[in-house]
């Protein structure tokens, strides 16, 4: 199992710029998240989605899109890039809860800069 | 306001000595609480949960605790070793929300051979 993949690894965008982050994972998950961290700080959530076709906002939604259009990928989408989009974003799975461990997946991350 | 904090300075200490990491919460309900270690430049791997009814709970040469009284849990590595030099973050299950966890900022451990 290849685990959570991202892509890219990292990217620069102007300001004003649109692009899509992808995430795929391989292990059947129905939860998705995605998360920036922001340097010295901790995760911060800011789509999940807890099947195909149902997504939810987290704490920090504004400025960012998101669909689940099947179990495997869950892609981000940044419209109108602005410098404090600048962060490391990881896209995270994990079993439905209810299980023993809410153990979350993480994936390599990427690294964006706006400028 | 809803809080979670960890130490906030990095901790550095001798290899072979016992490291402590404190996690804090104020104005949550968690249902479990767990902890991840994270290295630079990569996605946190999760370690150990511990539920709010479980005092302790160990693994190899880590132990966490968990008191929802003083709403703090509390992670040991026993045996410090360089290797286990990282940033390690604290998360919370809510029993209002499984489905997202809030995680701490992190505390990063330096262990000096």
């Amino acid at each position: 199992n290849a685990g959570v993949t991202q892509t890219p690894k990292f990217r620069i965008l102007k300001i004003g710029q649109s692009m899509t982050l992808q995430c795929t994972q391989d292990m059947n998950h129905n939860y998705m998240y995605w998360y920036r961290q922001d340097p010295g700080m901790g995760l911060k959530l800011i789509y999940y989605s807890v099947g195909a076709g149902i997504t939810d906002k987290g704490e920090v939604p504004n400025g960012y899109n998101v669909s689940r259009s099947t179990t495997e990928d869950f892609p981000l989408r940044l419209e109108l890039a602005a410098p404090s989009q600048t962060s490391v974003y990881f896209c995270a799975s994990s079993y439905s809860p209810g299980g023993n461990s809410y153990e979350q997946y993480f994936g390599p991350g990427t690294r964006l800069t706006v400028t | 306001s809803q809080k979670i904090e960890q130490n906030s300075e990095a901790l550095n200490i001798q290899e072979g000595k016992t490291a402590t990491l404190t996690c804090n919460y104020t104005n949550y309900s968690p249902a479990y609480l767990q902890w991840y270690r994270q290295d630079p430049g990569r996605g946190p791997v999760f370690l150990l949960l511990i539920r709010e009814n479980e005092k302790e709970k160990r693994k190899e040469r880590l132990k966490v605790t968990f008191d929802t009284t003083l709403k703090q849990s509390l992670f040991h590595i026993t045996a410090s070793q360089p290797a286990d030099s990282a940033t390690y973050l604290c998360a919370l299950v809510l029993y209002s929300s499984a489905s997202k966890i809030i995680f701490g900022s992190g505390t990063r451990l330096s262990i000096r051979p």
